[in-house]
């Protein structure tokens, strides 16, 4: 199985900060990863796919970027709303992985 | 609009089974794959399963070879997922997950189901 590996496990951060996850693939996976969006009580939501691809309705001060085994999803701007946990995911091979997550919390 | 709607919460003893549904509604059902994800309290979620709900065809995580068991019903557009052998660590929240026109990426999710195993 690929294992996916996040970093930071979590982070504090002000309204407005720009923020930064890694997600690192214990092989190449090509532009295969997924980022997803996690609030307390409720299901994922489709941030990223193909490492790069904005999700429909999936406001653009967040971005992807990275291949092979590195990746990263970054937030420009940090907004009230996007307190939350966000996890990787690659969809190379099944079974599709998922990373530990990343909380962002407010500072 | 894609709509996916799991059924209710469930309490299993060890041992037992359990059978979550996932109706889909707003598509075609038959184009689309649908996995199953589960995430234990505080954990990352974990894949467990797809079903193409065309043929039928599955494939699941090695890790629940034979105890997992996922169907589908084209009538009422119903994904089912049936869970055998129930021990304390399946307890999770249960979701189903509609496969995307990206590969493996999964686009909509349906609302939880959350099972609980206790003696």
């Amino acid at each position: 199985d690929i294992q996916m590996t996040q970093s930071p496990s979590s982070l504090s951060a002000s309204v407005g900060d720009r923020v930064t996850i890694t997600c690192r693939a214990s092989q190449s996976i090509s532009s295969y990863l997924n980022w997803y969006q996690q609030k307390p009580g409720k299901a994922p939501k489709l941030l990223i796919f193909a490492a790069s691809g904005l999700q429909s309705g999936v406001p653009s001060r967040f971005s992807g970027s990275g291949s092979g085994t590195d990746f990263t999803l970054t937030i420009s701007s940090l907004q009230p709303e996007d307190f939350a946990t966000y996890y990787c995911q690659q969809s190379y091979s099944n079974p599709l992985t998922f990373g530990g997550g990343t909380k962002v919390e407010i500072k | 609009q894609v709509h996916l709607v799991q059924s209710g919460a469930e309490v299993k003893k060890p041992g037992a089974s359990v059978k979550v549904s996932c109706k889909a509604s707003g598509y075609t059902f038959t184009i689309y794959h649908m996995h199953w994800v589960r995430q234990a309290p505080g954990q990352g979620p974990e894949w467990m399963a797809i079903i193409n709900p065309s043929g039928g065809s599955t494939s699941y995580a090695q890790k629940f070879q034979g105890r997992v068991t996922m169907t589908r019903d084209t009538s009422t557009n119903t994904v089912y997922m049936e869970l055998s052998s129930l021990r304390s660590e399946d307890t999770a929240v249960y979701y189903c997950a509609r496969e995307g026109d990206s590969s493996s990426t999964l686009d909509y999710w349906g609302q939880g189901t959350l099972v609980t195993v206790s003696s």
